[in-house]
């Protein structure tokens, strides 16, 4: 079975900080991607990977940069977090062929206070 | 369907019923589909896919149909069981690749015993 393993479940941190949210599969999947998930709204992509180094913008990428370092390890980065970036962050990976299903982890839910 | 505002269309079935959950995709030249599952505090679990060079395709317990003249998709689920009681997401990926998938908001199925 596919691991996608978010290194936290719950977050607080404060408006102004830099905040990092990691994520880890195991899969040896080279595309890798961050959503947010707000009710209402739906998931919404963020940014995603398709290779060591690589990253390409999603539908909101403002506010929101990414680090892809290694191939199982795709980071987000909250620059200067601010409120409205309070949300349930969900990561996920998948192969690199067409047509293939994205497999997530459990969230992690941040609040910015 | 789709759902507006803050609350998730809600399908309520009685234990040991047949369900299907609808879903209405927005570009016809999307050709790969996907339905999620969403339990509560996880994230979304991998159900059933389809390409768009099919009209139906059956898993365990679950069905999906594309109908690609109407842009719909359905999930059905044979025999509806407790545990079954999640949040149902469908999502189109447009020509495969490393783009994210876009999501529907999601059909919230309540089993009632």
């Amino acid at each position: 079975d596919v691991k996608v393993t978010q290194s936290s479940r719950y977050l607080v941190k404060r408006t102004g900080e830099k905040v990092f949210l990691e994520c880890v599969q195991d899969m040896d999947h080279e595309n890798m991607f961050w959503y947010r998930q707000d009710p209402g709204l739906g998931l919404r992509l963020i940014y995603f990977s398709y290779d060591v180094k690589m990253k390409e913008k999603g539908d909101i990428p403002e506010g929101y940069s990414v680090s892809r370092e290694k191939k199982e390890r795709f980071s987000l980065i909250l620059e200067s977090a601010s409120t409205n970036q309070t949300s349930m962050y969900l990561c996920a990976s998948s192969r690199p062929a067409q047509r293939q299903p994205q497999h997530f982890g459990d969230g992690t839910r941040l609040s910015i206070l | 369907g789709e759902s507006v505002g803050l609350h998730l269309p809600t399908l309520s079935v009685q234990e040991g019923d047949n369900s299907i959950i609808n879903c209405a995709y927005s570009n016809s030249a999307s050709d790969y589909f996907i339905w999620y599952k969403q339990e509560s505090g996880k994230g979304p679990q991998f159900i059933i896919d389809i390409r768009s060079n099919m009209d139906k395709r059956q898993g365990q317990r679950v069905t999906v149909l594309l109908n690609k003249t109407v842009k719909h998709l359905s999930l059905q689920i044979a025999a509806t069981q407790p545990g079954d009681s999640a949040v149902y997401f469908c999502a189109e990926n447009l020509g495969g690749g490393a783009d994210g998938l876009t999501f529907g908001k999601g059909t919230h199925l309540i089993i009632q015993p």
